[in-house]
């Protein structure tokens, strides 16, 4: 089990560009969720995943931005016509039951970390 | 109001200090409250976990939740260098959890 892996590590992009963040999460989790995190701040929800539905959407999730998780496995964030106010590490979890059931873990990975210049 | 607040710090302490870190929650509905560690560059890892009020020791770890004050806590006996990170207080807003700011600590020998 070598954790959830998240890619690119790191992207530098100009204004305006699209940009496509990948997680393969611990193969037996059903659960997979897609969190932001600014510099200074705690992890911001944007959206969760039970195997390939998307259950739930934060307000955050603007319409530049579009999650899948096609076929229950991986899962791809989208950012269209990135602005500087997305420059974060978006973070990806992954957990096996729900979080009453699990004690309330989430195993994250190491994060994507999106500049927008 | 942010649903959980956390002081963000940062907290400097020296080796075998005994270091307190606070949340408050505003919705007396929340039951979890759990403490995550991230170290620099690292995404969050859970370290204790709590059900409605009390207490719960492990190792060097207490974490303690008062309902009626809608207030968590993390204490660490004997801190030590490794334990320098950022701690997030988060509760269960379920499906997701809802973290604090975070607070970054150090601890220099």
């Amino acid at each position: 089990d070598t954790g959830v892996s998240q890619n690119p590590r790191h992207k530098i992009t100009k204004r305006g560009q699209n940009v496509t963040f990948r997680c393969d999460p611990i193969s037996e989790h059903n659960r997979l969720y897609w969190y932001r995190q600014t510099l200074g701040q705690g992890p911001e929800f944007l959206t969760y995943f039970q195997n390939e539905a998307q259950l739930e959407k934060s307000r955050l999730l603007s319409d530049r931005f579009s999650a899948e998780r096609p076929k229950g496995s991986f899962s791809t964030l989208e950012i269209q016509r990135t602005e500087q106010g997305d420059s974060a590490m978006y973070l990806c979890a992954s957990s096996e039951r729900s979080l009453s059931e699990n004690t309330g873990e989430l195993f994250f990975g190491e994060g994507s970390r999106l500049t927008v210049l | 109001q942010k649903e959980v607040e956390q002081d963000p710090g940062p907290l400097s302490v020296p080796e075998g200090a005994i270091v307190s870190l606070n949340c408050t929650y505003s919705n007396s509905a929340f039951q979890y409250f759990m403490w995550y560690r991230q170290y620099s560059r690292k995404g969050p890892e859970l370290l204790m976990y709590t059900y409605s009020s009390g207490n719960k020791e492990d190792g060097r770890f207490t974490a303690q939740v008062d309902k009626s004050s809608k207030y968590i806590s993390l204490f660490i006996r004997d801190s030590q260098p490794s334990d320098s990170a950022t701690y997030l207080c988060a509760t269960q807003g379920s499906p997701k959890l809802i973290f604090g700011t975070g607070t970054r600590l150090q601890v220099f020998p």
